[in-house]
């Protein structure tokens, strides 16, 4: 157990649907990453928090994408108008100092 | 934009061989780290380097930094069927900056 929860753990929504997931990090790490993870390939970067900043959004990102961190803790990543091409596991992972610690991630599968 | 590289994408080896997997990163990185995710769980932190030329070890497996901290790579010596995963690098260009994943070397090792 790394201390990073996400939830749900699975969703399938019907293409077109909006989605939300949240990830609850470690409580002492001030940042706070979100990525996505296809089959065979790396995690690709989508956005990352300090603290309750949102420092960088991935420029690959549409606008159906938001991530929000509001007071620091928690965060919550939405997608709106779903499409097929979204689906992947999202990965939150959180730090203090270099060390990120990942959630198990939420699966997402778009039908 | 920023990218990070390595080679080989798959490795099959005989258990008790050794394995190496390399990194390249597009721009001068602050620090390298190197995660390992084992299939259908999520990446885990291994270890970061910093310094220019740095080399350190975990047991049988071996982090280099390269001088221009622009490259890296690990070693495993005499693999086990333990070491069965995708080994992922990853850096920011400064310590504040976002951590860029590479899309990872899967390693499969024949008992």
């Amino acid at each position: 157990d790394t201390g990073v929860s996400q939830d749900p753990r699975h969703k399938i929504t019907k293409r077109g649907q909006n989605v939300t997931f949240r990830c609850d990090p470690i409580s002492e790490h001030n940042r706070l990453y979100w990525y996505r993870q296809t089959l065979g390939q790396g995690p690709e970067f989508l956005t990352y928090f300090q603290n309750e900043a949102q420092l960088e959004k991935s420029r690959l990102l549409s606008d159906r994408f938001s991530a929000e961190r509001p007071k620091g803790s928690f965060s919550t990543l939405e997608i709106q108008r779903t499409e097929q091409g979204d689906s992947a596991m999202y990965l939150c992972a959180s730090s203090l100092r270099a060390e990120a610690f990942f959630g198990q991630g939420t699966r997402l599968t778009v039908v | 934009g920023q990218q990070v590289m390595q080679i080989p994408q798959y490795q099959h080896v005989q258990e008790g061989e050794d394995f190496t997997t390399y990194c390249n990163s597009s721009t001068t990185l602050s620090n390298i780290q190197w995660y390992k995710q084992r299939p259908g769980g999520h990446p885990v932190f291994l270890i970061q380097l910093v310094k220019s030329g740095e080399v350190k070890k975990q047991k049988r497996l071996t982090f280099q930094f390269g001088e221009a901290k622009k490259n890296s790579s690990l070693h495993i010596t005499a693999t086990q069927t333990t070491d069965v995963g995708t080994y992922f690098c990853a850096g920011g260009r400064t310590s504040y900056d976002k951590v860029i994943f590479g899309p990872g070397t899967s390693l499969s090792v024949i008992p």
